[in-house]
């Protein structure tokens, strides 16, 4: 049962124009919530996050959306660049555990953007 | 550079071995977790330790499987009899203090796992 869930695997954009990620969740108890960029054979690099208590946040070229009645995240960047192409990665988190805060990342399968010059 | 380090980058070994991963977090960082990631799918979560102890141990973390973090510093990840469907990235990450939903956890490079 996939809790986070990115049900475009891939997506191709032209440099310049925007590119929109979408990201579903089915768990309501996740309150905060990630995209990661990953090039092949390294490590996820975080992006940009966002509380749920906010509906949007903004770091330079990339934004984050959160329609959380929806269940919904979006990732936009604008404009976008060759450099961007990669796999990205939605994930969330919610409190779990006992003895102190732990907060485990959900991820999705990731989508695999392309930008074209 | 003061990031989240692996070591070994890559492991080839043949079924039935013993390997250890290391993993160093970023130094301030108390929290530090151990995912892993195969082919097609995101990183899923495997064990989570605050300084020494661990906190929690996913499903997938079959009794092959041992982690520790004796000192609150670095953190070994050990797989005993090697299978194939062992093969994976093995990716570690932390976090800082004081704890909080809004943490972010920083990645490190990963340690691609092949059993032959």
């Amino acid at each position: 049962d996939q809790q986070v869930k990115q049900n475009s695997p891939s997506l191709s954009v032209q440099e310049g124009r925007i590119s929109i990620l979408n990201c579903d969740y089915t768990n309501s108890m996740f309150d905060y919530f990630l995209w990661y960029k990953k090039y092949p054979a390294e490590g996820p690099t975080f992006l940009i996050s966002i509380s749920s208590i906010k509906d949007k946040n903004e770091d330079g070229r990339f934004t984050v959306f959160l329609n959380k009645s929806a269940k919904h995240l979006s990732l936009h960047i604008v404009p976008s660049q060759p450099g961007d192409s990669a796999v990205y990665f939605c994930a969330a988190s919610a409190f779990v555990g006992s003895g102190g805060s732990n907060y485990k990342l959900t991820f999705g399968k990731g989508t695999l953007l392309t930008v074209n010059p | 550079d003061t990031g989240v380090s692996q070591d070994p980058r890559h492991k080839i070994t043949k079924r039935g071995q013993n390997v250890t991963f290391r993993c160093d977090p970023i130094s301030e960082h108390n929290r530090l977790y151990w995912y892993r990631q195969t082919l097609g799918q995101g990183p899923e979560f495997l064990t989570y330790f605050q300084n020494e102890a661990q906190l929690e141990k996913s499903r997938l973390l079959s009794d092959r499987f041992s982690a520790e973090r004796p000192k609150g510093s670095f953190s070994t990840l050990e797989i005993q009899r090697t299978e194939q469907g062992d093969s994976a990235m093995y990716l570690c990450a932390s976090s800082p203090p004081p704890g909080g939903v809004t943490d972010t956890q920083y990645f490190g490079p990963g340690t691609r796992l092949t059993v032959l």
